[in-house]
């Protein structure tokens, strides 16, 4: 079973706060993944991370910013929520390319 | 002609019967495949892999590849309420897809009756 943690789990949020969400490997896994997912609808990815200081953008157009500074780490930072960042975020990572293992994820909730 | 693609559904099934769910891709170069389940409200779990042509078997779980015809299925045998769920299926392509290669399908929504 893969250990991937997120956190929070759940969070409400009013607009223009900045947040950050948190994700975390104890598997040594070098590459790690940002999804946003909504109810029903596919996964799009947001960012990547190939190893430490390294970090790309995905397909999906984000208003948002991630760090690679440690391995096991990979949060990413909304730095003025909006109602349109109402969403699942699902973080993931992997040995290789693939195949990818998911968190938990965080459900967002932007007032 | 969109890279990976599923039926949405729902694929509605009776307990104890054999679902398949199918998937198709557009890249005869693509190497990897996967399939994931996601119940509603959950993140993805990978259930399965396969990289090579035919079939591949865990528990009542098949994986089928047939690179010939860019199809990847997936069998569960003797249904069960709990298989109720979406599958994603998962291509690493061998030119374009993803911006990191993995692409997933939208998923299709599989409902076991009991």
């Amino acid at each position: 079973e893969a250990d991937i943690y997120q956190t929070p789990r759940y969070l409400v949020i009013g607009t223009g706060k900045k947040i950050t969400l948190e994700c975390s490997q104890t598997m040594g896994h070098d590459k790690m993944y940002w999804y946003q997912q909504d109810p029903g609808m596919e996964l799009h990815l947001i960012h990547y991370s190939y190893g430490v200081n390294s970090t790309e953008k995905g397909d999906l157009s984000s208003e948002s910013t991630v760090s690679r500074i440690r391995t096991e780490h990979f949060p990413l930072t909304l730095e003025s929520a909006r109602p349109s960042h109402t969403s699942q975020y699902l973080c993931a990572s992997s040995l290789t390319a693939d195949p990818r293992y998911f968190g938990p994820g965080t459900r967002l909730l932007v007032l | 002609q969109k890279e990976v693609e599923q039926n949405s559904g729902p694929l509605s099934v009776p307990e104890g019967a054999i679902a398949s769910l199918n998937c198709t891709y557009s890249d005869r170069g693509s190497q990897s495949f996967f399939w994931y389940r996601q119940y509603s409200g959950k993140s993805p779990e990978l259930i399965m892999s396969i990289y090579s042509n035919g079939d591949k078997e865990d528990g009542r779980f098949t994986a089928q590849l047939n690179k010939a015809s860019q199809y990847v299925s997936l069998l569960i045998r003797d249904s069960q309420p709990s298989d109720s769920a979406t599958y994603l299926c998962a291509v690493k392509l061998g030119s374009g897809g993803g911006a990191d290669g993995l692409t997933f399908g939208k998923g299709t929504h599989l409902i076991i009756q009991p």
